[in-house]
């Protein structure tokens, strides 16, 4: 158990729709950091926030959107949802921002669109 | 941006076997994480290694950063090895970069 929780563990949803993702990082960890795991791309980061606020952005489409909230817990939104978006979506935390240090991953949230 | 190749692409094994994954990376890194991914999906966090060398019972990593690539060792497998192994690394920024991963399947 690497102390990051993740809700839900799966997702069925329709095209078009809207979804929430919800991470909180370890005790302690004030990064957390958004990755999405397809067939076709494999796992690829998205996000990451640090201390509330927005420290670094990958190939997150602008559908998608994040914030991390002053319990540091963090969301990920998922919006106008398409077939393709169907994946798995891991929050990793770790200590501090910077590449040094190590990132922990959660159970993973897995979403299928229909 | 920073590429990471991993070999074998497949790996199926004898329970007992020992194996060696490879991981190379294209730039200095300062940090490299290996993970392995169980048949439920779950990323399990083997080693963060972004130089020198490690052990952790059966499992042990080597990361020769001047010459930009790591290995991890798998000794006495068992059927519960089996998944997939990642190597991941960063380059001064936060982001991990993933490899493509090596599929092992530890046969009893």
């Amino acid at each position: 158990d690497s102390g990051v929780t993740q809700t839900p563990k799966h997702l069925i949803t329709a095209t078009g729709q809207r979804v929430t993702l919800r991470c909180s990082p370890r005790s302690g960890d004030l990064s957390v950091y958004w990755y999405q795991q397809s067939l076709d791309q494999g796992l690829q980061f998205l996000i990451q926030y640090y201390n509330g606020e927005e420290r670094a952005k990958g190939n997150i489409l602008e559908r998608f959107s994040a914030q991390q909230f002053p319990d540091l817990h963090s969301e990920l939104n998922l919006s106008s949802l398409e077939l393709g978006d169907s994946a798995l979506y891991f929050c990793a935390s770790s200590l501090l921002a910077g590449g040094i240090f190590t990132q922990y991953f959660g159970p993973g949230t897995r979403l299928t669109v229909l | 941006g920073i590429q990471v190749e991993q070999s074998p692409p497949d790996l199926i094994l004898q329970e007992g076997a020992n194996s060696t994954l490879r991981c190379n990376f294209s730039d200095s890194v300062n940090n490299l994480q290996w993970f392995h991914q169980n048949p439920w999906g779950q990323l399990i966090n083997l080693f963060y290694i972004p130089s020198g060398t490690k052990q952790n019972g059966r499992l042990s990593a080597t990361t020769v950063a001047t010459e930009r690539y790591s290995l991890l060792y798998i000794s006495s497998s068992q059927t519960t090895d089996s998944g997939v192994y990642f190597c991941a690394v960063a380059l001064g920024g936060n982001k991990l970069v993933f490899g493509a991963g090596t599929i092992l399947r530890v046969k009893s």
